[in-house]
């Protein structure tokens, strides 16, 4: 059975570009949340799509955006890209809203 | 706010040495209590959920358990491809959102 699959793995930025990561849920998966990784502030909450609809958000700036198609695959985007957003990007999928979650390899974004 | 602290944050072992890693959580309405290993450079892989004071759950070397106020981590007879960063979550209130605790580093020696 195929797990999470993030793409793109690695990408390079500058400030002010926008960027936009895929994510493909494992098959049957219909939740999809996202998180920021990064060495100082650790795993952190983006947001949570269940069947097209954003039912939570993190604390993050508007600039973090993201949605969910009608196959479950989520898109996240961030735009006026500022070097603290270099970050591990992490896709997760879970059966139902209060389930186990399942992470994918991450989208490594790297800021110049 | 719901905090989760990881203790140490990072534990040196000789193979075979066995040793527990805490979680201490504070929540209101715990839902469930997540364990996951990280590997460099990959994404956490799913360990156990616990999901009452006095659950356990085993596989292979490893045990967790889950009290009111904390959850710990027993890993027993480690070996060196134990070596990884331990995460430990919980999961309150509507939803899938995880509290992610700052993670323990494992490092195992021959």
């Amino acid at each position: 059975k195929a797990g999470v699959t993030q793409t793109p793995r690695y990408l390079i930025k500058t400030r002010g570009q926008q960027v936009t990561l895929s994510c493909s849920p494992i098959s049957g998966h219909r939740s999809v949340s996202w998180y920021q990784q990064t060495p100082g502030q650790g795993l952190q909450f983006l947001f949570e799509y269940f069947s097209e609809t954003q039912r939570n958000k993190g604390n993050f700036p508007g600039r973090f955006s993201g949605r969910q198609f009608s196959n479950s695959r989520s898109e996240m985007n961030v735009s006026t890209l500022e070097l603290g957003d270099s970050a591990l990007y992490l896709c997760a999928s879970s059966v139902r809203v209060d389930g186990e979650l399942f992470f994918g390899e991450g989208s490594r974004l790297t800021v110049l | 706010e719901d905090q989760v602290t990881q203790s140490p944050e990072a534990l040196r072992l000789q193979e075979g040495e066995s040793s527990s890693l805490n979680c201490s959580y504070t929540v209101s309405g715990l839902r469930g209590l997540f364990w996951y290993r990280q590997d460099p450079g990959k994404g956490p892989e799913f360990l156990f959920t616990l999901y009452s004071a006095g659950e356990e759950k085993e596989k292979e070397r490893l045990k967790a358990t889950l009290t009111k106020k904390e959850s710990f981590l027993h890993i027993t007879a480690p070996k060196p491809e134990d070596s990884a960063t331990y995460l430990c979550a919980v999961q309150a209130g509507a939803g899938n959102m995880l509290t992610f605790g700052g993670g323990t580093r494992l490092m195992v020696k021959p």
